[in-house]
């Protein structure tokens, strides 16, 4: 079993959809959770990162983790084409002095006009 | 600042030849790692380093050698490249205990 499993999609949408991306892992000792973006041939950058369970808002973007389901979420309000990419969940732990990402597979989001 | 530079961008290897993919960063991180990215399969961990003379193995080691001799570069080398080896190919950077990873442009290799 992976450590992080994330639906691969892809994930078609129209424009100003409300989109949820999610992951589920089984590590209980991941404590950061973070959520990467790539578009086409191009290498992923980070979005956004929540440590332990909660919320986090920034702009458009709603990132949850709940502990105790092992399991992360992203929300996009108000979809734009320009989100048109694949999201990719990664994970980190304190037992390796939190030095290793683990990264779920990605899910291909497409947000037609 | 250039962040994460990788060198080839892209490149087409015959069956059984080595080459070598560069990886260059100019931020002082001291964790630096390899990825190559499938489809379907995401991002699988090759090698990755803590420090300079500092290296271990990750998810998909086999074939790949790797060596980190300064801050800055870790090189990856591909010994006898396969055809199973056609992939894109990304280095990464952070400080340790980061939450942010620097990706660089990926190199797309194709082994015929």
């Amino acid at each position: 079993q992976k450590e992080v499993e994330q639906d691969p999609g892809p994930l078609s949408v129209p424009e100003g959809a409300i989109v949820s991306l999610n992951c589920t892992y089984s590590n209980s000792a991941f404590q950061y959770f973070m959520w990467y973006r790539q578009y086409s041939r191009k290498g992923p950058e980070l979005l956004m990162y929540t440590y332990s369970s909660g919320n986090k808002e920034d702009g458009r973007f709603t990132a949850q983790v709940d502990k105790s389901s092992k399991y992360i979420s992203l929300f996009i309000r108000d979809s734009q084409p320009s989100d048109s990419a694949t999201y990719l969940c990664a994970m980190k732990g304190a037992w390796n002095n939190f030095n290793k990402f683990y990264f779920g597979s990605g899910t291909k989001l497409n947000v037609k006009p | 600042n250039a962040g994460v530079t990788q060198t080839p961008k892209f490149q087409v290897l015959k069956t059984g030849q080595s080459m070598t993919l560069q990886c260059a960063q100019d931020m002082n991180h001291e964790y630096m790692s390899w990825y190559r990215q499938d489809p379907g399969m995401g991002l699988r961990l090759i090698h990755y380093s803590v420090g300079a003379g500092i290296t271990d193995q990750g998810e998909v080691p086999n074939g790949y050698n790797v060596s980190r001799s300064t801050t800055e570069d870790f090189p990856l080398r591909l010994l006898s490249a396969a055809p199973s080896q056609t992939s894109v190919y990304f280095c990464a950077s952070s400080y340790l205990e980061a939450t942010e990873a620097f990706f660089g442009q990926g190199t797309r290799l194709t082994v015929v």
